[in-house]
């Protein structure tokens, strides 16, 4: 069964740090791309980043371009997601997805972000 | 930036009515596209893929159709389990989703 589990969110000052992780199990994690997506409170879906199965390839959306910078560890079956510079809109539930050749097929229950003071 | 619009945004059905929920690409994505459900708390549970093939699992009550710009998510007779927003996304030119469409009880 695959399973994503997301840690490592909470409440954050603005313009502080957070480092998100996502524990993966039940599918072969290094042959697969993941991605980033997250939500705010009682909005919609917002894709946030994506990176290759190597590594070697990543992508941002525009909001988070500069500030986030995602990676990955497939000795240990990880992904992260580094988030500097927290401003309150990026206060969301953080879902850690696997991603079939764009196809968001598996998700994880998702970690909160809050950033406010 | 490819935008996503859905439509309605809200819709309210009873069990066993025929449900459509629209979504319209700001370009053409040729048939790159995907539905998703999610219920209230819950995580978005994939449904379908390349705009009109089944996910593993997913009802065949289920159905997927369109191409280039407009596309289109049919629930063929409303279950209880189905009442719940979905939200289709482009996979053509990064990742866009659409706004949602909550189908809620009448």
């Amino acid at each position: 069964e695959v399973q994503l589990v997301e840690s490592g969110g909470g409440l954050v000052e603005p313009g502080g740090s957070l480092r998100l992780s996502c524990a993966t199990s039940g599918f072969f994690f290094s042959t697969s791309e993941m991605t980033w997506v997250r939500q705010a409170p009682g909005r919609g879906l917002e894709w946030v980043s994506y990176i290759s199965t190597s590594g070697d390839t990543t992508y941002y959306a525009d909001s988070v371009k500069g500030r986030f910078a995602i990676s990955r560890d497939n000795a240990n079956n990880s992904l992260d997601l580094q988030m500097n510079s927290l401003r309150a809109e990026d206060t969301a539930l953080y879902y850690c997805v696997r991603d079939v050749s764009g196809v968001l097929d598996s998700w994880g229950q998702g970690v909160l972000v809050t950033v406010s003071s | 930036d490819i935008q996503m619009t859905q439509s309605p945004s809200t819709l309210s059905a009873s069990v066993g009515d025929r449900v459509t929920i629209t979504c319209r690409a700001s370009e053409s994505i040729d048939t790159w596209l995907a539905w998703y459900q999610q219920k209230p708390g819950k995580a978005p549970k994939f449904l379908i893929y390349k705009a009109s093939s089944l996910g593993s699992g997913v009802p065949s009550r289920f159905s997927g159709s369109g191409s280039g710009t407009e596309f289109t998510l049919t629930i063929s007779s409303l279950q209880p389990d189905d009442f719940a927003t979905y939200y289709c996304q482009q996979y053509s030119s990064y990742w866009t989703f659409g706004q949602g469409t909550k189908v809620e009880i009448k």
